[in-house]
């Protein structure tokens, strides 16, 4: 069966350090891949989607990037994070019908 | 391009009331649409999905949704709320079911009162 791995699931972060998300799958090949982004009171905005290695998408210019090392990873950086980059990011698989999501991200930077 | 909105960002009920969320969509070609539960601080969780197959769908926890093309609605309902029914739900739509994903509306939160 399919299964997809978020971590951490908690992190706070200082203004201005570098953060690194990492989210893969199990149970499946050549997934696309999705960062979503919910903030308060603004439901879940995509931020990048990956249909296969090296191969990203940006849907919304920001503070962050993504990165499609191997088949089954996707990773989310930023190289100095700001206050409005908190919130609670959440990976996905998505595939006609199905989506799958990790259990997320709540990233707090002060 | 597709869209989604929710009607309310928060519905409140009473322990054993109707619960009625509003889902508008959006979308040039036809719709798979779907609705997401979220508990706190936790990933979201399929509730059901509509794919072009029956007009109503049932779900888990006693959901269901109704597709209406003529409305470009899909309303999720429930007959009796319960306390554990508390949570955040999110209406989704998918045109190509593939490399664009979903676009979310901006999630209901329901609260059940006692």
């Amino acid at each position: 069966s399919q299964t997809i791995h978020q971590w951490p699931a908690t992190l706070v972060q200082p203004v201005g350090s570098p953060l690194s998300l990492e989210c893969t799958v199990e149970g499946t090949s050549n997934p696309n891949l999705y960062w979503y982004r919910q903030a308060a009171g603004r439901g879940l905005q995509l931020l990048f989607y990956s249909v296969g290695i090296g191969q990203i998408s940006s849907e919304v210019p920001q503070n962050l990037s993504a990165s499609r090392p191997q088949d089954r990873q996707f990773i989310l950086s930023s190289k100095k994070l700001l206050l409005s980059d908190s919130g609670f990011y959440l990976c996905a698989w998505i595939r006609y019908t199905e989506a799958f999501f990790g259990q997320g991200t709540r990233l707090t930077v002060v | 391009a597709q869209s989604v909105t929710q009607l309310g960002s928060h519905v409140s009920v009473s322990e054993g009331a109707l619960v009625l969320l509003r889902c508008n969509y959006s979308s040039s070609v036809p719709p798979y649409l779907f609705w997401y539960v979220q508990y706190p601080n936790q990933g979201l969780q399929l509730l059901l999905k509509y794919t072009s197959a029956a007009t109503l769908v049932k779900g888990i926890n006693g959901f269901e949704a109704e597709f209406k093309k003529s409305e470009t609605s899909f309303h999720l309902t429930k007959p009796s709320a319960h306390m554990s029914d508390a949570a955040e739900y999110f209406c989704a739509v998918s045109e190509s079911g593939g490399a664009d994903g979903l676009t979310f509306g901006k999630g209901t939160h329901l609260i059940i009162q006692p």
